[in-house]
């Protein structure tokens, strides 16, 4: 695709249900990053994947949170039994390489209320 | 692990003039990559300027350019002629150049949102 798509665009859920965030990323990147961002913070990192293995998942807070790629393509991110603290923008990026200084394509994230 | 800081929670300036945003990073690697983002309201992050550690020569953008200083670990944007379309939060963020584990991955400072008065 053109861009990096992520949805749902925004979630609302109750507290202790799971859901599952998506990230398609650009096509032929085989680098792909999740991200938290709370209200008026920086970019938590999550996890990252290169190809369909995730080398780094050094940033997933609790093992509620997991997230899986395959085709080294599309990603999801689950929550499992979501609590309040959960509610933030998820954010997903994808990059042609995982290395150098090669860009990385944000999508515009899904916000995850839990309520 | 490195990290990456951005001193600066907000900053405010005055159309058509000139900003300076910091940001500085702790690493014991000789070679890495910098990066600057900008995230307007929209949300969706875009990538402004990047310098690769082994260049000395500072990287420049059109209106944008950054102040590298590698011994003191120091990597500022100047945004000169500064216009309101610039409005946004800035994230500074490094990505290693070692070929490990978590190679790759891009760690980002806690961000600078810029307000811009016309």
């Amino acid at each position: 695709g053109a861009g990096v798509s992520q949805s749902p665009s925004n979630k609302v859920t109750e507290k202790g249900k799971d859901v599952e965030l998506r990230c398609d990323p650009i096509s032929g990147h085989t680098a792909l990053y999740w991200y938290r961002q709370s209200l008026g913070q920086g970019l938590e990192f999550l996890i990252y994947f290169q190809g369909n293995s995730a080398p780094d998942k050094s940033g997933l807070p609790s093992d509620r949170f997991s997230a899986e790629r395959t085709g080294g393509s599309v990603s999801t991110l689950t929550i499992q039994r979501t609590q309040q603290e959960d509610s933030a923008v998820y954010l997903c990026a994808s990059s042609q390489t995982g290395t150098g200084n090669t860009e990385a394509f944000f999508g515009q994230g899904t916000r995850l209320t839990v309520v | 692990a490195q990290t990456v800081t951005q001193s600066q929670p907000e900053m405010s300036v005055q159309e058509a003039e000139t900003v300076t945003l910091s940001c500085t990073y702790d690493t014991s690697e000789s070679d890495y990559y910098l990066f600057w983002y900008k995230q307007p309201p929209s949300r969706q992050m875009i990538l402004v300027i990047r310098q690769e550690a082994y260049k000395q020569q500072n990287a420049t953008e059109n209106r944008f350019s950054v102040n590298f200083q590698k011994a003191a670990k120091s990597f500022s944007l100047k945004i000169s002629d500064s216009q309101l379309g610039d409005a946004a939060m800035y994230f500074c963020a490094y990505r290693s150049a070692w070929y490990g584990g978590s190679q790759g991955n891009l760690i980002f400072g806690k961000g600078t949102k810029l307000s811009v008065k016309p």
